[in-house]
């Protein structure tokens, strides 16, 4: 069964840091973008970020909103992607999923993780 | 960056109804098109990709079509498990991948 399962979410005060983590079972990791997306509570989807496979040079794009502050990375030997959240802000109080991409459904995206949620308060 | 708008937000339905929602991109997206399912405190799930073809393991209920700016989804015989928040997705130009607003439903 193909599977992405989400860590590393808890509660933060502002400026600090957290590391969520997404790790993969049931398919070839190394072959698929990866994307963030959060949900704050009682909203729609915002995406947050992707990384390229590293076929296609495993660059990450970021939301205007996160970019400067959060940064993805995957290694592709362990089947996990990370996202490393800086300097956190209120506003980035959400739940957080990461999806698999794929180009042959039109990259539209076909599997999820359950989510972590992310709390940033003081 | 491309918009998309979802129309209607709400829907109060019954089981056995036929219902459509609509989704507008803010230009064309030559069917780049998905469609997502979101029960509350779950995970989104795909429904449809490239505006009109059914993701294995989801019901023939469900259709999408459409082209251009506009496509739809439509659920034929609503069944109660079918009531949750439904968005669009454009995947034709991104980044960023961006989603309509969502449109819930629930039970009249």
């Amino acid at each position: 069964e193909m599977q992405l399962v989400e860590s590393g979410g808890g509660l933060a005060d502002p400026g600090r840091s957290l590391r969520l983590s997404c790790t993969a079972s049931g398919f070839t990791f190394a072959d698929y973008g990866l994307n963030w997306f959060r949900q704050a509570p009682g909203k729609g989807l915002e995406w947050v970020g992707f990384i390229r496979s590293n076929t296609f040079s495993g660059t990450a794009e970021y939301a205007a909103s996160v970019r400067d502050r959060f940064t993805i990375s995957r290694d592709d030997a362990k089947s996990i992607a990370y996202l490393e959240m800086n300097s956190l802000q209120i506003e980035d109080t959400a739940v957080y999923y990461c999806s698999r991409e794929d180009f042959a459904l039109g990259y539209a995206m076909d599997v999820w993780g359950q989510g972590t949620t992310v709390i940033v308060s003081s | 960056d491309i918009q998309m708008t979802q129309s209607p937000s709400s829907l109060s339905v019954s089981i056995g109804d036929s219902v459509t929602i609509t989704c507008r991109a803010s230009q064309d997206i030559t069917g780049y098109l998905n469609w997502y399912q979101q029960k509350p405190g779950k995970a989104p799930k795909l429904l449809i990709y490239a505006a009109s073809r059914l993701q294995p393991g989801v019901p023939s209920r469900f259709s999408g079509r459409g082209s251009g700016t506009e496509c739809t989804l439509t659920i034929n015989g609503l069944q109660p498990e079918d009531i949750a928040t439904y968005f669009c997705q454009q995947s034709f130009d991104s980044p960023p991948i961006t989603f309509g607003q969502g449109t819930r439903l629930d039970i009249k």
